[in-house]
């Protein structure tokens, strides 16, 4: 079975600065979905942003971005110029091809906090 | 992206009785759809995933019993919580599957049990 590990519960930065969460994820496939969503306050669920795995180059979405590093099963979310509407839980999300029926693996979740 | 909504977004009931969370896709048609449960401060947790016209496919640990999905027309599911407990309440969230890769959430019907 996929797991998704999200080892920081909490992050904060500074408005206008860039923050990194992290996100690793355990998996015998080589082909699967990656992906960001972010729950604010309202509890809303909201698709940041997605990676397909077989695609070597990083998605970007604005001020979002990832790096994927697949050898090391690894997906960070970069945001860069953190605005006051970022804050939220940030969860990754893992999503087979093949098997799981379309299931999405979610990640403890990231809280992060910005500072004004 | 796609509409999907949720009713109700909140209930109280008291311990013992049923309840029922309808949750609507508005612009698409959902082949497959979705339920979790997210506890405070907590993950979302998947519970059953249902394709129309077809029965739920649990996840182990959900008595599907207790947790009636049906998915009558590719626009509709419900989740009945049948005889609620305290220990059921929690935030409820459904997400539906058109034809693409992505998800679709609801805003959530967050349930507490007397």
């Amino acid at each position: 079975a996929q797991t998704v590990t999200q080892s920081q519960p909490e992050m904060s930065v500074q408005e206008a600065e860039t923050v990194t969460l992290s996100c690793t994820y355990d998996t015998s496939e080589s082909d699967y979905y990656l992906f960001w969503y972010k729950q604010p306050p309202s509890r809303q669920m909201i698709l940041v942003i997605r990676q397909e795995a077989y695609k070597q180059q990083n998605a970007t979405e604005n001020r979002f971005s990832v790096n994927f590093q697949k050898a090391a099963k690894s997906f960070s979310l970069k945001i860069s110029d953190s605005q006051l509407g970022d804050a939220a839980m940030y969860f990754c999300a893992y999503r087979s091809v093949k098997s799981s029926g379309d299931k999405l693996t979610f990640g403890t979740g990231t809280r992060l906090a910005v500072r004004p | 992206g796609a509409v999907v909504s949720q009713h109700p977004s909140w209930v109280i009931c008291k311990s013992g009785t049923s309840v029922k969370i309808e949750c609507r896709s508005l612009d698409f048609q959902a082949t497959t759809m979705f339920w979790y449960r997210q506890f405070p401060k907590q993950s979302l947790m998947l519970m059953a995933t249902s394709n129309e016209g077809s029965k739920a496919t649990y996840e182990q640990g959900v008595e599907k019993d207790k947790f009636l999905i049906n998915h009558a027309s590719l626009t509709l599911s419900t989740l009945t919580v049948t005889s609620a407990h305290p220990e059921d309440s929690s935030f409820y969230i459904c997400s539906e599957k058109g034809g693409g890769n992505e998800q679709f959430f609801g805003p959530g019907t967050r349930l507490t049990v007397l």
